[in-house]
């Protein structure tokens, strides 16, 4: 069974520059969620969606940083412009539906490196 | 919002002894617990949970256990192996349906040979 497929894997560029995080959920799950982690903070949300709309996106550190996810199988993360605090690895999950909490499914990441 | 400690950020064991790692929440509204294993370049991959309406849930080598009145839960792995070693972490979450996860820092886990 195909997991959480995150694109590119590692994305090394200069500061200033857009980049932009691919994620494509497992088939069926509604939820889709985009973490950060880095050695400081650890694993941080950023951005969750439900049934392809955005819920909660408190955890967007700035403005520079924007996420979509135009339907069920889709999402993108984007920073614009890129600044050198921004590396990190990046992580996109999916859940399933249900009435109780889901487990999380983790893709394996896109390690960024602004420059 | 929530807040999730998680206790030791290392252990070192013997092949074949016993790993426990804990963990403490601060909000009682919490209801679901995952402990997922992330190695190296890979993304954390859950590996056992347990919801608030049970005290504790085993699945072969691992145990979790739940203490709802003081806020705390561990991970119990018993003879461990070498492929044990990763970087283990806790969370907690609220609510029901789509869930949204407070992690801990993680505890990375050497066995030894």
């Amino acid at each position: 069974d195909a997991g959480v497929i995150q694109s590119p894997r590692h994305e090394v560029t200069e500061m200033g520059q857009e980049v932009t995080l691919r994620c494509k959920p497992i088939s069926g799950h509604n939820s889709l969620f985009w973490y950060r982690q880095t050695m400081m903070r650890g694993l941080e949300l950023l951005i969750y969606f439900n049934n392809n709309v955005p819920i909660d996106d408190s955890g967007m550190p700035e403005d520079r940083f924007s996420a979509k996810m135009p339907n069920a199988s889709f999402s993108t993360l984007k920073i614009q412009p890129s600044e050198p605090r921004d590396s990190a690895v990046y992580f996109c999950a999916s859940s399933p539906p249900g009435q109780l909490n889901q487990p999380q499914h983790f893709g394996d990441g896109t390690r960024l490196s602004i420059l | 919002g929530e807040n999730v400690e998680q206790h030791p950020s290392t252990l070192s064991v013997q092949e074949g002894d016993s790993a426990v790692i804990k963990c403490t929440y601060s909000d009682s509204a919490s209801n679901y617990f995952p402990w997922y294993k992330q190695e190296l370049g890979k993304g954390p991959q859950l590996i056992i949970d347990i919801r608030s309406n049970v005290g504790e849930k085993k699945d072969q080598r691992i145990a979790v256990t739940l203490n709802k009145t003081a806020k705390h839960f561990s991970l119990h792995i018993t003879e461990t192996q070498p492929e044990d070693s990763a970087v283990y972490f806790c969370a907690a979450s609220i609510g029901s349906g789509y869930s949204t996860l407070t992690f801990g820092k993680g505890t990375m886990l050497l066995v030894s040979p």
